[in-house]
């Protein structure tokens, strides 16, 4: 079985600052690593996955996170953040074997930006 | 861009109704699930559909719990006999074939049962 933990469930940041959302994951098996946004009365949309490689992944709106396997971790990372970024933030993780298909969320982290 | 649809946006219903949630996934993709957030909590995965059968399902997508493919382009989840913890955001997603591992997710459709 799979989980996810957000340990940030909000995330205030002034426009302009960086920001770090975190996210660690337990698996006995390998993963696949998503974060998703969704944006007010908005469905999820996918923002950057990891699924092999590179351990940097790059995504849309500026975002990128870093897999870390020692570290069971895949926090997503923004230079700069706009008012167009609050949103909620869910990391999610899949088993990369074929036939399994579940994705295991999150609790979410809801970034605020204060203008 | 192709999207997952789902309709109705919001749905209420009195407890113990049937109701059906409906899906229309991006056309060509072959896997198709159902996923659920109760307000406040994480989003849960129910079900997973392939070839025309379930291929996953959770604890929580018990026989109250049916889904269907009744046509080529419709994917619907029919809670039978709604109870009050049934009320929760619903999702539709899709996945395309091999190598397309991300799932796209519908807007959802929030379910209130009263």
């Amino acid at each position: 079985a799979q989980s996810v933990t957000q340990l940030d469930s909000q995330v205030p940041v002034f426009e302009e600052a960086p920001v770090e959302l975190r996210c660690n994951y337990s698996s006995s098996v390998s993963v696949y690593l998503f974060w998703y946004v969704q944006y007010p009365n908005q469905g999820l949309q996918l923002l950057l996955k990891y699924l092999s490689g590179s351990t940097l992944v790059k995504g849309i709106n500026g975002f990128e996170a870093e897999f870390n396997k020692s570290q069971t971790s895949f926090h997503l990372r923004k230079p700069s953040v706009h008012i167009s970024d609050t949103a909620e933030y869910f990391c999610a993780v899949k088993p990369s074997n074929f036939g399994n298909e579940k994705l295991t969320f999150g609790t979410g982290t809801r970034l605020t930006i204060i203008p | 861009e192709p999207e997952v649809t789902q309709t109705p946006s919001h749905q209420v219903t009195q407890m113990g109704q049937e109701v059906i949630l409906r899906c229309v996934p991006i056309s060509n993709h072959l896997y198709f699930y159902w996923y659920r957030q109760i307000l406040g909590q994480k989003v849960e995965f129910l079900v997973s559909f392939y070839n025309n059968e379930i291929s996953e399902k959770s604890e929580i997508f018990d026989d109250q719990f049916s889904v269907e493919r009744p046509d080529g382009s419709n994917f619907t989840l029919k809670i039978r006999s709604t109870k009050l913890e049934d009320s929760a955001m619903y999702f539709c997603a899709s996945r395309g074939k091999q190598g397309g591992t991300e799932a796209f997710f519908g807007q959802g459709t929030r379910l209130t049962v009263v």
